[in-house]
């Protein structure tokens, strides 16, 4: 089975633009997760989809949000880019399981954001 | 609010020798524990996992402690190889009622020395 796919990889954006980032989950996989990774704060939960519906969010501003598809691939979009969005931005998919962990995730390559 | 606490930040260790990574959690709410290794420039990869309800689950040379009681739990690397060089992160979720949500320990830069 084909990874987690994120897309692009590397990104370099000015400040005040905004920025689309792509994640297509491991086939038969419904919840997608989002998650900021920078050296300061670490590894932050943005939000969860789960068949098209955010299920659950992070603690982060109103400029991130995002969207899942009916194929479950999802994407998520920072407008007003600040010098602070820089960090690299995983996408992980996880499916429901009957027993052992409900939500095994696995994450994706991500895409290194870089705001200038 | 930091609720996985995650120590030491880096550890050195010479090749065969134990590696040994310490996690303390707040919630007791939280049902899921894993455990990530994440190498330079690719995502964290899933490397063992424990519920509240076992002490202890081993996987090849990876073996998770649990203290349910004490609210905390370790990463055993046993016969450490240069190989396990990485980063790696503990993390905490509520299956039950968050769903996939992780909150993350913040990470110790593992050295194995030939």
């Amino acid at each position: 089975k084909a990874g987690v796919t994120q897309t692009p990889r590397y990104l370099i954006k000015t400040r005040g633009q905004q920025v689309t980032l792509s994640c297509s989950p491991i086939s038969g996989h419904r919840s997608v997760s989002w998650y900021q990774q920078t050296p300061g704060q670490g590894l932050q939960f943005l939000f969860e989809y789960f068949s098209e519906t955010q299920r659950n969010k992070g603690n982060f501003p109103g400029r991130f949000s995002g969207r899942q598809f009916s194929n479950s691939r999802s994407e998520m979009n920072v407008s007003t880019l600040e010098l602070g969005d820089s960090a690299l931005y995983l996408c992980a998919s996880s499916f429901l399981r009957t027993s052992g962990s409900l939500y095994e995730q696995y994450f994706g390559p991500g895409t290194r954001l870089t705001v200038t | 609010q930091q609720q996985v606490k995650q120590s030491p930040q880096s550890l050195i260790v010479q090749k065969g020798g134990i590696s040994i990574i310490n996690c303390a959690y707040e919630n007791t709410a939280f049902d899921y524990f894993p455990w990530y290794q994440q190498f330079p420039g690719k995502g964290p990869a899933l490397l063992i996992a424990i519920r509240p309800d076992v002490s202890e689950k081993k996987e090849g040379r990876f073996t998770i402690s649990f203290n349910k009681s004490a609210k905390q739990f370790s990463l055993h690397i046993m016969d450490s190889q240069p190989g396990d060089s990485a980063t790696y992160f503990c993390a905490a979720s509520m299956e039950e009622t968050s769903g996939s949500r992780l909150t993350f320990g913040e990470g110790t830069q593992l050295t194995v020395n030939p």
